[in-house]
């Protein structure tokens, strides 16, 4: 059964670089028919779609942070990564890493890490 | 970017009640649409891909209809477990980002 775990620092300074990996188990991120997902969710708000990555590293990310956002994938480790930068308190938030097979929605997830920008 | 919209925002009803939630789109995305559950303090769930295409393992209770620019989900008769909000979301386009609807609590009545 495939398993999606967020990891990473729960506080993050302002104007520094928030960095999050996303480990998958029970199966392989190599695969061609799907895409890795990062998804946000601030406190008490609704989910925004922060960008996602196929396993041979093709990006894409939400206009709206494209100019802060990197997704990476490190196939050896069955891992993909987030880094946010020049961080502030509106960055806070719930992240969660996902799953998202070729033509479908988001169908497996991790359980979420919170991350919170404070000084 | 695609704007996506959520109608009611809050939504109160009993159990065994027929439910509508209307999603809409500022733009076509022909029928890439998702819907998803989340309960308080949990991930999302994948209920409907491809505007109504169940996922596997999801009451039959649970359907999704529409396309282009609205769609709907419907749930069938409102059981104690699905008290909680439900999100539209579009992938159409990478370009324009696959952005989510605010959203729909279902409440009880």
């Amino acid at each position: 059964q495939l398993q999606l775990q967020e990891s990473g620092p729960g506080l993050v300074k302002p104007s520094e670089t928030l960095s999050l990996t996303c480990t998958v188990s029970g199966g392989s991120i190599s695969s061609t028919n799907y895409y890795w997902v990062w998804i946000r969710q601030p406190p008490g708000k609704g989910l925004e779609w922060i960008g996602s990555i196929s396993y041979s590293g093709s990006t894409y990310y939400n206009p709206s942070l494209k100019s802060r956002v990197t997704i990476s994938v490190d196939t050896s480790k069955n891992q993909f990564s987030l880094k946010l930068s020049s961080v502030t308190a509106a960055d806070t938030a719930v992240f969660y890493c996902a799953r998202r097979p070729v033509g479908s929605g988001m169908d497996v997830w991790g359980q979420g890490t919170t991350v919170t920008v404070s000084s | 970017d695609i704007q996506m919209t959520q109608s009611p925002s809050t939504l109160s009803a009993s159990v065994g009640d027929r439910v509508t939630i209307t999603c809409r789109a500022s733009q076509s995305i022909n029928r890439w649409l998702a819907w998803y559950q989340q309960k308080p303090g949990k991930a999302p769930k994948l209920l409907i891909y491809k505007a109504s295409s169940l996922e596997s393992g999801v009451p039959s209770r649970f359907s999704g209809s529409g396309s282009g620019t609205e769609f709907t989900l419907t749930i069938s008769s409102l059981q104690p477990d699905d008290f909680a909000t439900y999100y539209c979301q579009q992938y159409n386009s990478y370009s324009e980002g696959f952005s989510f609807g605010p959203g729909t609590k279902v409440d009880i009545k």
